[in-house]
């Protein structure tokens, strides 16, 4: 059974970039489209964006302009970078799994991250 | 981007009643739709896929059901772990997009 957890910062500062990692176990990272999807506090969701194994990616527009995703095979992981952060970016950050890009079969635990000075 | 209207967005019912929450698509998303549960501090969990088809080891009281843009989720009879909240979510166009979600409580 595959299993994904993120891992970075809890804390980080406005104007500042946010920086998370997955790592996959249980399973190959080849194959499969791998996402971040958040949830502001009490709130929906909100699709970010996939790498695919290969490292094509796609990123949802409202947020194109400061995502970057990217691979590590060697090491089963995949990491997300969001630039010029602001206090609308505080939410929990769940990487996840899917056969189909943007579909999620299986989602990591989620990690809280807070915008703030 | 494609909507996803979702009702409604909360709803309390009896145990052992049937539950109904629909989905509705801005336009044609022939079956790429998924239902996940999420309860409160957990990830979203996958219960149905494309549409109709219950993800491995779900229990058979859920249900989906529709194509197009008209889509329904359905609970046969509530059970009190069930209390969840409920999201729709489109994978036909990028980037995908999710239903407002449904709050399900027991009356």
């Amino acid at each position: 059974q595959v299993q994904l957890q993120e891992s970075g910062p809890g804390l980080v500062k406005p104007s500042e970039t946010l920086s998370l990692t997955c790592t996959v176990s249980g399973g190959s990272i080849s194959s499969y489209y791998w996402s971040w999807i958040r949830q502001p506090p009490g709130k929906g969701l909100e699709w970010i964006g996939y790498i695919y194994y290969s490292g094509s990616t796609n990123y949802n527009p409202s947020l194109k302009s400061r995502v970057t995703i990217s691979v590590d095979t060697s090491k089963n992981q995949f990491s997300l970078k969001l630039s010029s952060v602001t206090a609308a970016d505080t939410a929990v950050y769940y990487c996840a799994r899917g056969l189909i890009a943007a579909a999620a079969e299986d989602w990591g635990q989620g990690t809280l991250v807070t915008v703030s000075s | 981007d494609i909507q996803m209207t979702q009702s409604p967005s909360s709803l309390s019912a009896s145990v052992g009643d049937r539950v109904t929450i629909t989905c509705q698509a801005s336009q044609d998303i022939s079956n790429y739709l998924n239902w996940y549960q999420q309860k409160p501090g957990k990830a979203p969990k996958l219960l149905i896929y494309d549409a109709s088809n219950l993800e491995t080891g779900v229990p058979s009281r859920f249900s989906g059901s529709g194509s197009g843009t008209d889509f329904t989720f359905t609970i046969s009879s509530l059970q009190p772990e069930d209390i969840a909240t409920y999201y729709c979510q489109q994978y036909d166009n990028l980037p995908g997009t999710f239903g407002q979600g449904t709050k399900l409580e027991i009356k």
